[in-house]
């Protein structure tokens, strides 16, 4: 079944600590993307990459870091540096085609102890 | 600047009503436009696309361009259509699928 996973469901973090946000893709898309979700903000972009080893900033990227060491994996860490952490994440992938619709993940939401 | 703007945070109707939700987007080059719908405790997906130009659940959205306009519209809700939607512009290059968010409207269909 075709599709973007994301783990965990639900994260606690606590002051000081850095959390690390998975999401993997198995529909062989190019481009994978973060999405912070606030309550009437929208989606804002946090990170996003094209290709495998290279990425680049959302509007949103203080605070946080992405990796591609895999086309399939993108995963997030909220460092503490992010001040404001508590929202709900969520992880996209698309292929590179610029009119293609972008697939989501269930999101994860994370809160602070 | 590339900016899409949804003007209402909530839009209450009741089953039967006419329904449009508004976006207004701001992009200097030919658009391609999104409406996103998010179903309580499901994922965000697609609902539909202005290049498609098809009708999906009973709604349609038309491209404006005179007035920089993608309303979603439904000409009777039902109480299934109550959910968040997001309107999106594809606002990158055309390697790749970036796209800009407006603040999103949650729609409420009462019975």
């Amino acid at each position: 079944d075709g599709g973007i996973t994301q783990s965990p469901k639900y994260l606690f973090r606590k002051e000081g600590q850095n959390v690390t946000l998975s999401c993997e893709q198995n529909l062989n898309h190019d481009a994978m993307y973060w999405y912070r979700q606030d309550p009437g903000q929208g989606l804002r972009l946090i990170y996003y990459s094209q290709i495998v080893n290279d990425f680049q900033k959302g509007d949103i990227a203080e605070g946080y870091s992405v990796s591609r060491e895999k086309k399939e994996s993108f995963p997030l860490t909220v460092t503490s540096a992010q001040k404001n952490p508590t929202a709900f994440y969520l992880c996209a992938s698309s292929t590179l085609q610029g009119n293609q619709p972008q697939h989501f993940g269930d999101g994860t939401r994370l809160s602070i102890l | 600047a590339q900016r899409v703007t949804q003007p209402e945070k909530l839009l209450s109707v009741f089953k039967g009503a006419p329904v449009e939700l508004k976006c207004n987007y701001s992009y200097s080059g030919s658009p391609e436009l999104f409406w996103y719908v998010q179903y309580s405790r499901q994922r965000l997906q697609l609902l539909l696309r202005h290049i498609s130009r098809e009708s999906i659940k009973g709604f349609t959205a038309d491209l404006n361009k005179g007035e920089t306009s993608f309303h979603l519209k439904k000409p009777f809700a039902q109480e299934e259509d109550s959910a968040m939607y997001y309107c999106a512009l594809f606002g990158g290059s055309s390697n790749t699928g970036k796209l800009i968010f407006g603040q999103g409207t949650t729609l409420q269909v009462k019975p």
